[in-house]
């Protein structure tokens, strides 16, 4: 079955380094959706990309999509402790419905 | 924001028990999802419900697992016989509809922790 893998597990930054987490998928996807999870929370809808290369930008984060549709990353710019979570990726394959398959997530910590 | 409300939000019980979580996900959606999370894991889909009926399940949705909708609003994950391997989040999620109709985004109900004993 679809399987999708994300790296870093874990980083840990200094408050104002950057920060990338990269998600790659065994199969091709109709569209990513990045969530955040707050440590004891849920899952909270950051964005959704659905065009081949695609870039978009909230304020700080910015999201790729690959050429191939298969990878993507999520940068945040400058950290902050409110980043703190856990971030995942998750996809939608192509022809597969509206099922999304989460990826193994990346735990961020930043520390002051 | 349209919310989705799960009760209860924490659910001890017995192994071997039946426990039943609900969900009332955003009104007048036709798909709703169950999702769960073992501690510290990644979020695993468990199966999708789409105008009264099942459209997709994992292989996690075994015969323990059943989904229904009991009236308009309610819908309920029940797993009849409890495992220790059930515990876990289990969360419920409605897609989001951008204006054009198309589908962007999940929001996700905050939870029900099932501790299995």
């Amino acid at each position: 079955g679809q399987q999708v893998m994300q790296i870093p597990q874990y980083q840990h930054v200094q408050e104002g380094e950057d920060f990338t987490t990269y998600c790659n998928s065994s199969t091709t996807l109709s569209n990513i959706q990045w969530y955040k999870q707050r440590p004891g929370g849920h899952p909270v809808f950051l964005i959704q990309l659905v065009k081949s290369g695609e870039v978009k930008k909230q304020k700080r984060l910015t999201f790729q999509f690959g050429e191939a549709k298969k990878n993507s990353s999520l940068h945040i710019t400058a950290t902050q402790t409110t980043d703190v979570g856990t971030y995942f990726c998750a996809g939608v394959p192509t022809g597969g419905g509206n099922k999304l398959t989460f990826g193994t997530g990346t735990q961020l910590k930043v520390e002051l | 924001e349209p919310e989705v409300t799960q009760t209860p939000s924490h659910q001890v019980t017995q192994m071997g028990q039946e426990v039943i979580l609900r969900c009332v996900p955003i009104s007048n959606h036709l798909y709703f999802y169950w999702y769960r999370q073992i501690l510290g894991q990644k979020v695993e889909f468990l199966v999708s419900f789409y105008n009264n009926e099942i459209s997709e399940k994992s292989e996690i949705f075994d015969d323990q697992f059943s989904v229904e909708r009991p009236d308009g609003s309610n819908f309920t994950l029940k797993i009849r016989s409890t495992k220790l391997e059930d515990s876990a989040m289990y969360f419920c999620a409605s897609p989001v509809y951008a204006r054009q109709g198309s589908n962007y985004g999940y929001t996700f109900g905050s939870g029900t922790r099932l501790t299995v004993v």
